[in-house]
């Protein structure tokens, strides 16, 4: 079935340590986006790729960076973790000039100790 | 900029009951809208969408109307169950279509 699919589910890292989230889809859309969901705070935009080759800041992406790989692939990493990183974090795609909804990967809940 | 404010949870109902999620949003021109669901454990899925005023959106029972004179898209639901239990997000994609930007959530509880 065509969706998003993220790597790994789950992840327990140490403060300073670094690891790369990955995200692939197969839906050939160009726009892929990382939130991050917290209790109370919803889901905030961390970083976006309209299309393959750019990337964009959202509104959190301080501790972070992006790779857009190519079309199908967008990972986030995390250089020296934090524990204010802990959090879930969503991959989602979108097909620009559609007034439809976006496709969500099933998360990475990750915890900095 | 863009927000969304959704009410508070959580919301504790017992089955059959009414249902409304109140949403409103602050936007420049015509976004449009939508309901997400999380179900525990889950990621997010696509409940129902608007994408202009007066357009009534509607799945599995669930219905919310895009009011532009109020900026609002509340969620109902005439007779909820316990699988309806879950984290309700609001969200708007604005015209250029960057970004969805979302409400905090409401936490939806039913008893049985």
């Amino acid at each position: 079935n065509a969706g998003v699919t993220q790597t790994p589910k789950f992840q327990v890292l140490k403060t300073g340590q670094s690891m790369t989230l990955q995200c692939a889809q197969d839906m050939n859309h160009n726009s892929m986006y990382w939130y991050r969901q917290d209790p109370g705070m919803g889901l905030r935009l961390i970083y976006y790729s309209a299309s393959e080759g750019t990337t964009d800041k959202g509104e959190v992406p301080n501790g972070y960076n992006v790779s857009r790989l190519n079309k199908r692939e967008f990972s986030l990493r995390l250089e020296s973790a934090a524990p204010s990183q802990t959090s879930v974090y969503f991959c989602a795609t979108h097909r620009e000039g559609a007034r439809n909804g976006y496709t969500f990967g099933s998360g990475t809940r990750l915890t900095v100790v | 900029g863009d927000s969304v404010t959704q009410m508070e949870g959580p919301v504790t109902l017992s089955e059959e009951a009414f249902l409304t999620i109140n949403c409103t949003y602050t936007a420049t021109g015509y976004p449009s809208l939508f309901w997400y669901v999380q179900y525990p454990g889950e990621g997010l899925q696509l409940l129902l969408k608007a994408t202009k005023a007066d357009d009534k959106g509607s799945n599995k029972g669930f219905e919310a109307t895009y009011r532009k004179e109020t900026t609002s898209f509340h969620l109902e639901k005439g007779s909820v169950q316990v699988s309806d239990s879950a984290v309700y997000f609001c969200a708007l994609s604005d015209q250029a279509g960057t970004a969805l930007i979302f409400g905090k959530g409401t936490t939806l509880s039913v008893s049985s």
